[in-house]
């Protein structure tokens, strides 16, 4: 069964720093993954995904993420964090007929 | 271009009390979601639709109801609300499978109370 792992459940990082949150997935066949962003009080936006070819996917505000089979992992990454880009991040993979999602990782950025 | 409307945003109900949540989409997408998020435990999926008066359960059905008279609206039905059911409530829509190279769009929630 599909499943998805994010180990961080808060990370609070300083403006300007790098950022990776952590997503590892669980699946038999070649997974279809994404990553969306939830503001407080908004739904969830599709950050980016992957589906094949190049491991190395770019996103929207600059984030990118990297397929990596051999650790069953799909990290999302950022240079620099600005101060808007608090918020929760949730790790999916897609099922036959929907999306399962990771717990979320809580992002706080200091100024 | 409004996407996937939920209404109402907030709403608080009684032990035993029914309501309706209602989700419409104007994007003529055929897969509609109905997921409930509840802190520490990522979204999970009541029920969905493949297109009108087709739909199936997903993970944490009981309790709810829903229907899919039209490709727009996608409500969903709370019977006996209970404590349990207190949580965030997220419409979404696709065009076609999860397979597909399609984004899912989400509502902005509904944030129902039962007390």
């Amino acid at each position: 069964a599909q499943s998805v792992t994010q180990p961080d459940i808060h990370i609070t990082v300083s403006e300007g720093a790098s950022l990776e949150l952590r997503c590892n997935y669980s699946y038999g066949a070649t997974p279809y993954l994404f990553w969306y962003v939830q503001s407080p009080g908004q739904g969830l936006q599709l950050l980016l995904k992957y589906f094949s070819g190049d491991t190395l996917v770019q996103g929207i505000k600059g984030f990118e993420a990297e397929f990596k089979r051999s650790q069953s992992s799909f990290n999302l990454r950022k240079p620099s964090v600005h101060w808007s880009d608090a918020a929760e991040y949730f790790c999916a993979v897609a099922g036959a007929n929907n999306l399962f999602f990771g717990t979320g990782t809580r992002l706080t950025v200091i100024p | 271009n409004a996407g996937v409307t939920q209404t109402p945003k907030f709403r608080i109900l009684k032990i035993g009390q029914s309501m309706t949540l209602q989700c419409t989409q104007d994007m003529n997408h055929n897969y509609m979601y109905w997921y409930r998020q509840d802190p520490g435990m990522g979204l999970k999926l009541i029920y969905y639709s493949v297109g009108a008066g087709i739909t199936d359960k997903g993970e944490v059905p009981n309790g709810y109801n829903v229907s899919r008279s039209t490709t727009e609206d996608f409500p969903l039905r709370l019977e006996l609300a209970a404590p349990s059911q207190t949580s965030v409530y997220f419409c979404a829509s696709r065009m076609d499978r999860q397979t597909s190279n399609q984004p899912q769009h989400f509502g902005d929630g509904t944030r129902l109370s039962i007390l």
